[in-house]
């Protein structure tokens, strides 16, 4: 079985660009969460999806928003992208909320100059 | 939120030496994990142990809810066991460790 799959790998943005990321989780997977890494630091969580309603939310500005489909993909989207906003992004996928267990994308490595 | 401490920072191993990373965290918890990185950024799933023992291969883990504390064992460390270590935990959400980057040397 395909594991969690993310797109774009890599991507080069301007400072003040829009971004949408796309997840796509394990198949009859209902949960799917977002996280970013800085380099030299552990996953931080933005967004937590399961069954298509948001159940959780990080510490992150409205600049970020997410939503998932009803074939359970999810998008994160970032607006008036910042230099900060440079990091790894990570789609997790669970059949469960938080509870179950987590299996990790291969990440979007996002790059704002 | 959940903290959670993970020690030490930073390992160096030799080849064949074993290792314990250890993982704290600051409240109860409804799952807890440990994943590897790799150089490029791959979580691998290594455990799912809200509590008690589990073992794969050179690697097992132990965690102790009540005391809210995990460990992770690894034996004769090779040098593919290389990048950093997570635990991370759910409360309601996930929270994640600082990590223990380890290096073995041949």
């Amino acid at each position: 079985d395909a594991g969690v799959t993310q797109s774009p790998t890599h991507l080069i943005k301007t400072r003040g660009q829009h971004v949408t990321l796309r997840c796509s989780p394990i198949s009859g997977h209902k949960s799917v969460s977002w996280y970013q890494q800085v380099l030299g630091q552990g996953p931080q969580f933005i967004f937590q999806y399961y069954e298509k309603e948001e159940r959780g939310r990080g510490n992150f500005p409205d600049r970020f928003s997410a939503r998932q489909f009803p074939n359970y993909s999810s998008e994160l989207n970032v607006n008036a992208l910042l230099l900060g906003d440079s990091a790894l992004y990570l789609c997790a996928s669970s059949f469960l909320d938080s509870r179950g267990e987590q299996y990790f994308g291969p990440g979007t490595r996002l790059t704002v100059t | 939120g959940i903290q959670v401490e993970q020690s030490p920072p930073d390992l160096i191993l030799q080849e064949g030496a074993n290792s314990t990373l250890r993982c704290n965290f600051s409240d109860s918890v409804n799952n807890l994990q440990w994943f590897h990185q790799n150089p490029w950024g791959q979580l691998i799933n290594l455990f799912y142990i809200p509590s008690g023992t589990k073992q794969n291969g050179r690697l097992s883990a132990t965690t102790v809810a009540t005391e809210r504390y995990s460990l992770l064992y690894i034996s004769s460390s090779q040098t593919t066991d290389s990048g950093v270590y997570f635990c991370a935990v759910a409360g309601n959400q996930f929270y994640f460790g600082t990590g223990t980057s380890l290096t073995v040397i041949p």
